[in-house]
């Protein structure tokens, strides 16, 4: 069975960092995509970012939103993907999910770990 | 970037008959060497993760009931749910992944 845990959220400051790690199990982690989806309170869904495989070249791609704040990473010996976020801002307070990627469509996902930013 | 575009908002169908959702891209999202539309939809119930329902438009995931069906393609897409059950409540979302930044509708909320 396919699980995904995130964990690492938290309340923060504005311009503050959090590390978000999202722990994989039930398939080869190593062939997959991973992303990163958000929720704000009551809203849609927004996406942060994604990071290919290492086959891939483990390339990462970020929203505008979030481009040059976050990085994702990824450490296959340990099935885990990361999101660092940098500087962060009230705008990101959400519910950060971690995905599986097939080609884009979001296929597995975990139940999201909750980030606040607030003074 | 893609905008996708749902409709409506929010809709109230009866135990039993069809709830249609539509999701409208900003351009095309089929794919010409495979001829693939890269349009997914996914179902989000309160306090829960989304769960992906359809992918390529049309392809139903792995254990979705057959009652929830995708259509259309290019830049018109369809959700239609043919006999909706009390446990289909729920927070309904199409998406784009033809190109990055991939790209999600506002949602339409279903209720009885």
């Amino acid at each position: 069975e396919v699980q995904l845990v995130e964990s690492g959220g938290g309340l923060v400051k504005p311009g503050g960092s959090l590390r978000l790690s999202c722990a994989a199990s039930g398939f080869s982690f190593t062939n997959v995509w991973m992303t990163w989806v958000r929720q704000a309170p009551g809203k849609g869904l927004e996406w942060v970012g994604r990071i290919k495989s290492q086959v891939a070249g483990a390339t990462t791609d970020y929203s505008v939103a979030v481009k040059g704040r976050f990085t994702i990473s990824r450490d296959d010996s340990e099935n885990t993907v990361h999101l660092q976020m940098n500087d962060l801002k009230s705008e990101d307070t959400g519910i950060y999910y971690c995905t599986t990627d097939y080609s884009g469509s979001l296929d597995n996902w975990g139940r999201g770990t909750q980030v606040s930013v607030s003074s | 970037d893609i905008v996708m575009t749902q409709s409506p908002d929010s809709l109230a169908v009866s135990l039993g008959e069809r709830a249609t959702i539509n999701c409208k891209s900003s351009r095309s999202v089929l794919f010409g060497s495979n001829y693939k539309n890269y349009l997914a939809w996914y179902q989000q119930k309160p306090g829960q993760p989304p769960k992906l329902l359809i992918y390529w438009a049309s392809t139903r995931q792995s254990g979705v009931p057959d009652r929830f069906s995708g259509s259309g393609s290019r830049t018109d897409f369809t959700l239609t749910i043919s006999s909706l059950q009390a446990e289909d409540v729920a927070v309904y979302y199409c998406q784009q992944y033809y190109t990055t930044p991939l790209t999600f509708g506002g949602g339409t909320k279903v209720e009885i």
